[in-house]
């Protein structure tokens, strides 16, 4: 069955801190992998994707997430974080005609 | 334009009365879908239409009835309400290769 944990669902970071927000995945065929943000009272933007090609995919707003097939994860991270920052992560794995997202983590940066 | 647009944004009513939310996407996408994201902001996928097809129909009450009358629309009618409706609904959309676009979400409370 196709599922996906992120494993923090809440995480307080003061600004400049770094980011890592984690995300696991449990699909059989070939993935495609995304992350979206949702600020408060907002709908979901996505942030980056991954379908093929370089692990490492940069997105907007200076985030980036790395596929690590052998682990099953696609992590979620930023070098130095603002208080914009402050939102709700949604990591997904697109399965047949859906996706599948994870609970979300909720993200707090304090300035 | 706005891409996936919906309406209301916002819904109060009481228990036992019928609702519609509309969803109206200019994308030229082939799928749209409703999803439920509850207070604890968990995204649940609730149904999913291709070319006004359904294909996707998740464990939902049979008071939930979508109608999509063409490509671009995908509606969502609730029949006799009830408190635990209560809840944000987004409208989504996606074409190949692409993640979603979400709508700005509708926000239904019952009372």
């Amino acid at each position: 069955a196709q599922s996906v944990s992120q494993h923090n669902h809440h995480v307080i970071l003061s600004e400049a801190a770094s980011l890592e927000l984690g995300c696991n995945y449990s699909y059989g065929g070939t993935v495609n992998l995304f992350w979206y943000v949702q600020y408060p009272g907002q709908h979901l933007q996505l942030l980056l994707k991954y379908f093929s090609g370089d692990p490492l995919v940069k997105g907007i707003k200076g985030f980036e997430a790395e596929f690590i097939k052998s682990k099953f994860s696609f992590n979620l991270r930023k070098p130095s974080v603002q208080w914009s920052d402050t939102a709700e992560y949604f990591c997904a794995v697109r399965g047949t005609y859906k996706y599948i997202f994870g609970t979300g983590t909720r993200l707090k940066v304090l300035a | 334009d706005t891409a996936v647009s919906q309406t209301p944004k916002y819904l109060v009513t009481q228990m036992g009365n019928d609702k519609s939310i509309k969803c109206e996407q200019n994308l030229g996408h082939d799928t749209m879908y409703w999803y439920k994201q509850d207070s604890k902001k968990f995204l649940k996928i609730m149904f999913s239409y291709n070319n006004k097809e359904l294909i996707i129909n998740e464990t939902v009450p049979n008071r939930f009835s979508p109608k999509s009358p063409d490509k671009a629309h995908l509606n969502l009618h609730i029949n006799s309400l009830e408190l635990g409706d209560s809840a944000v609904y987004f409208c989504a959309s996606s074409g190949q290769g692409n993640g979603y676009t979400f709508g700005s979400g509708t926000r239904l409370t019952v009372v």
